[in-house]
């Protein structure tokens, strides 16, 4: 089975504009989450979609959001970016057979603002 | 979420066995003990996941002990790819699938 894949890998944008980084997970899985990971928070909790919907959301502002689409695919977008956004965004998916806490981490994307 | 707590980083040499112990002293009767490694630049990956007593897979053993207040990871005779971060993580396996990662320990091996 192939892997969870991100796209793009690495990404440079300037403060205020705005990116869509894009998640495929695992095929099967019908849940995908969205993680943070900076040096300073370490991986935080952005939000995690179930068959569209989304069912968890981090403590984030409203200008990260995320979206599910009917083939598993997500989206997450962040709008007026911030220097403080510069991070790793990291996909997991996980099926719904399988174990709540068995995710299965994509690579990320690299993201920097500035 | 049941906090946990473990060592910052270790150190250890090709060939040993590492252990690594994390104290989760609030843990629920329904929380189960994950751990994940991550490497520089990658995504975390699941090592192994237990509720009580010992798990063993391919990679490494949980030792979790009757109280379930601490568990510890054993990695077996560690080679240099085995330097990463390790995480410890507890909470119910209900399906919703929200981790809360710690600091982690991070395990440098030396040659």
């Amino acid at each position: 089975k192939a892997g969870v894949t991100q796209t793009p890998r690495y990404l440079i944008k300037t403060r205020g504009q705005q990116v869509t980084l894009s998640c495929s997970p695992i095929s099967g899985h019908r849940s995908v989450s969205w993680y943070q990971q900076t040096p300073g928070q370490g991986l935080q909790f952005l939000f995690e979609y179930f068959s569209e919907t989304q069912r968890n959301k981090g403590n984030f502002p409203g200008r990260f959001s995320g979206r599910q689409f009917s083939n598993s695919r997500s989206e997450m977008n962040v709008s007026t970016l911030e220097l403080g956004d510069s991070a790793l965004y990291l996909c997991a998916s996980s099926s719904l057979q399988g174990k709540a806490y068995e995710q299965y981490f994509g690579p990320g994307t690299r993201l920097t603002v500035t | 979420l049941a906090k946990t707590t473990q060592p910052i980083s270790m150190d250890s040499y090709e060939g040993q066995e590492v252990n690594i112990t994390c104290s989760h002293n609030n843990i629920a009767t329904n929380d189960y003990i994950t751990w994940y490694q991550q490497f520089p630049s990658q995504g975390p990956r699941f090592i192994i996941q237990g509720y009580k007593t010992k798990v063993t897979n391919e990679v490494a053993s949980l030792f979790i002990p009757a109280d379930r207040k601490s568990s510890t990871l054993s990695l077996p005779r560690v080679s240099l790819s085995d330097t990463a971060v390790y995480y410890c993580l507890v909470g119910p396996d209900s399906g919703y699938s929200t981790l809360t990662f710690g600091k982690g320990t991070m395990l440098l091996v030396s040659p």
